[in-house]
């Protein structure tokens, strides 16, 4: 069974500058969630797809960021425009349980803003 | 305050010892609990669950004390492969979000 996917690994981009980072979950996770860790900090969550129904952004830091899921298969997350605190990893995870349990992480997109 | 807190790493420790995390964390409300394990620019994995009961699994044995919201990782007979970084993991109250210490980072040297 294929995991998690993430797309690119690596981005270097400038200030002002927009990236899309994707996630392709496990077939058949419902669960989709998105971490990140900048440089020094733990791991944070960002967001928590439910299908392709946000079920919770409470970690999102700021309008600059966009996450979608269309049709419930894979989620893009959008930096628009990037600034230079935006570096870091990017993870996303899937699940089938929404308890938390059993999150699979995929191998994360390294993000950095010039 | 940090909602995980886990003991500043780096341990460094000879084959064969036996090395014991702790953590903290500061919700009561808060729902599952686990350590998971990352290497160097690695996702992180599921190490283990974390129950009340305490649960052992091969050399890795994990505790949590829910009164005084402290979970523990001890690892015995420790190998050069369990060299990474443990994180102490708890979800919130509800959803499955989960809330990450930074970790300890753990080296195992011959």
């Amino acid at each position: 069974e294929a995991g998690v996917t993430q797309f690119p690994s690596h981005s270097v981009i400038e200030k002002g500058q927009t990236v899309t980072l994707r996630c392709d979950p496990i077939s058949g996770h419902d669960n989709l969630y998105w971490y990140r860790r900048v440089m020094g900090k733990e791991i944070k969550f960002l967001l928590h797809f439910v299908k392709e129904s946000k079920q919770d952004e409470s970690g999102m830091p700021n309008n600059r960021f966009l996450a979608e899921r269309t049709g419930g298969t894979y989620s893009t997350l959008k930096v628009q425009p990037a600034e230079l605190e935006d570096s870091g990893v990017y993870f996303c995870a899937s699940s089938q349980a929404r308890d938390g349990y059993e999150q699979y992480f995929g191998p994360g997109t390294r993000l950095t803003v010039t | 305050r940090k909602e995980v807190e886990q003991d500043p790493g780096p341990f460094n420790v000879p084959e064969g010892a036996t090395v014991a995390f702790n953590c903290t964390y500061s919700n009561s409300a808060s729902q599952s609990f686990f350590w998971y394990r990352q290497d160097c620019r690695k996702e992180p994995k599921l190490l283990m669950s974390v129950y009340s009961s305490g649960n052992e699994d091969g050399r890795f044995t994990a505790q949590l004390n829910r009164a005084s919201q402290y979970i523990s990782l001890l690892i015995r007979d420790s190998k050069l492969s369990d060299s990474a970084t443990y994180l102490c993991v708890v979800t919130a109250f509800e959803g499955g979000k989960l809330i990450f210490g930074q970790g300890t980072e753990l080296s195992v040297k011959p």
